[in-house]
């Protein structure tokens, strides 16, 4: 199994470019989240999916969308990237909830200019 | 999400057990305690999460005192690969998410 894995692991945009940050995981797990980690403090929680078709909003959605369309995918957008968006970017998931053990990947690094 | 305390930063030798504290005095009798690392630049990594009676993993043991008001996350034999921010997280029964504060960073020195 490769796990969860997020594509790219660098971005640079400028302000107001869209650009769409790609999650897969192949664990055929429910839930998936996507969290954002500014320098030196913890994880907020923009989004998550309880499973494909469903999502909600975590504490900081403002700015992204998501879908879930497959268990295995589930792609964060960023609408028109602003400078506060820079940040590292991480995509979790977990079997059947978050109170299962999340599985993070990698992280994705965007600057936004 | 009950409120936790933890020190932000410990120091560890090498090879000696490592005693993280976490205070979450306002927890309620069905939230469970979890715990995550953060190993510099990479995703959190789960440890363990319990409820009311000690709980062990490979990993670590994770003691919750009888009144549930706080806990001690325990790495039996600390080695450098275990330098890392541990974070302490109790959310609230009817939430949907887990909320990552500031953690502790734990050093373990050579």
């Amino acid at each position: 199994n490769a796990g969860v894995t997020q594509t790219p692991k660098f971005q640079v945009l400028k302000t107001g470019q869209s650009m769409t940050l790609q999650c897969a995981q192949d664990m055929n797990h429910e839930y998936m989240s996507w969290y954002r980690q500014d320098p030196g403090m913890g994880l907020r929680l923009i989004h998550y999916s309880v499973g494909a078709g469903i999502t909600d909003q975590g504490e900081v959605p403002n700015g992204y969308n998501v879908s879930r369309s497959t268990t295995e995918d589930f792609p964060l957008r960023l609408l028109s990237a602003a400078p506060s968006q820079t940040s590292v970017y991480f995509c979790a998931s977990s079997p059947f909830d978050f109170y299962n053990e999340q599985f993070f990947g990698p992280g994705t690094r965007l600057t936004v200019l | 999400d009950a409120k936790t305390t933890q020190p932000p930063s410990m120091d560890c030798a090498e090879g000696r057990a490592a005693n993280l504290p976490c205070n979450h005095s306002t927890i309620s009798g069905n939230e469970y305690v979890y715990w995550y690392r953060q190993i510099h630049s990479q995703g959190p990594q789960y440890i363990i999460h319990g409820l009311k009676n000690n709980e062990t993993n490979e990993m670590a043991s994770l003691i919750i005192t009888e009144d549930r008001k706080s806990s001690t996350l325990i790495l039996p034999h600390a080695t450098l690969r275990d330098t890392a921010v541990y974070y302490c997280i109790v959310p609230a029964a009817s939430a949907r998410q887990l909320t990552f504060g500031s953690g502790t960073q734990l050093t373990v020195l050579p």
